[in-house]
């Protein structure tokens, strides 16, 4: 299978504890990008980046949000301290210039 | 503040027939704009894009129609068959943003009736 993948596909943690995702893209993609969806909304844009530089930063991404791809193949998404608000569908996604395929996204429950 | 919206929560069709879907928005520096599909427990899939030098684009039983003064685009699905059943999202990006991140609307929920 040489699509995106994601790991894990579920993840329940309690409030206060630190969870890492991580992303494999398809592997001739430069770009990778980490979206959040919540239920009846589409993908909100976290962050880009370009091999493995973060280029990009929405100002939904808080300071307990840290994202990594070190060698500018997978990328990894840590939330520090989590929060009930964290609850959501973090899709991961890559692309060349077109198109972004996106991976089946890992769903987090924070009780 | 929405740049791209769906106002149509759902949408239900008889297989067979055509399904409409549409979207607007705001945001006149959108240059692409793509139709992504996704099913339960999975990611959304790519459909189609168009690009902003264009009006019609299409593909199989899928076009995408734009319309850049009126700031709308909607995505015809024919002959609509119960596989397509799924959630619809439109999505945009800014030329001038290097990133090419998208803006996503909120989703169509298509349900084609047997």
């Amino acid at each position: 299978d040489t699509g995106v993948s994601q790991n894990p596909r579920h993840k329940i943690t309690k409030r206060g504890q630190n969870v890492t995702f991580r992303c494999d893209p398809i592997s001739e993609h430069n770009r990778l990008y980490w979206y959040r969806q919540t239920l009846g909304q589409g993908p909100e844009f976290l962050t880009y980046f370009q091999n493995e530089a973060q280029l990009e930063k929405s100002r939904l991404l808080s300071d307990r949000f840290s994202a990594e791809r070190p060698k500018g193949s997978f990328s990894t998404l840590e939330i520090q301290r989590t929060e009930q608000g964290d609850s959501a569908m973090y899709l991961c996604a890559s692309s060349l210039q077109g198109e972004q395929f996106f991976g089946p996204g890992t769903r987090l429950t924070v009780l | 503040d929405q740049q791209v919206k769906q106002n149509s929560p759902s949408l239900s069709v008889q297989e067979g027939r055509i399904s409409i879907l549409n979207c607007d928005y705001t945001n006149s520096m959108f240059d692409y704009f793509l139709w992504y599909k996704k099913y339960p427990a999975e990611g959304p899939t790519f459909l189609i894009s168009i690009s902003s030098i264009k009006d019609k684009n299409e593909d199989g039983r899928f076009t995408v129609f734009l319309n850049k003064s009126a700031k709308h685009l909607s995505l015809h699905i024919v002959p609509s068959q119960p596989g397509d059943s799924a959630v619809y999202f439109c999505a945009a990006r800014e030329g001038r943003d290097s990133s090419y991140k998208l803006i996503f609307g909120s989703g169509t929920r298509l349900l084609v009736r047997p």
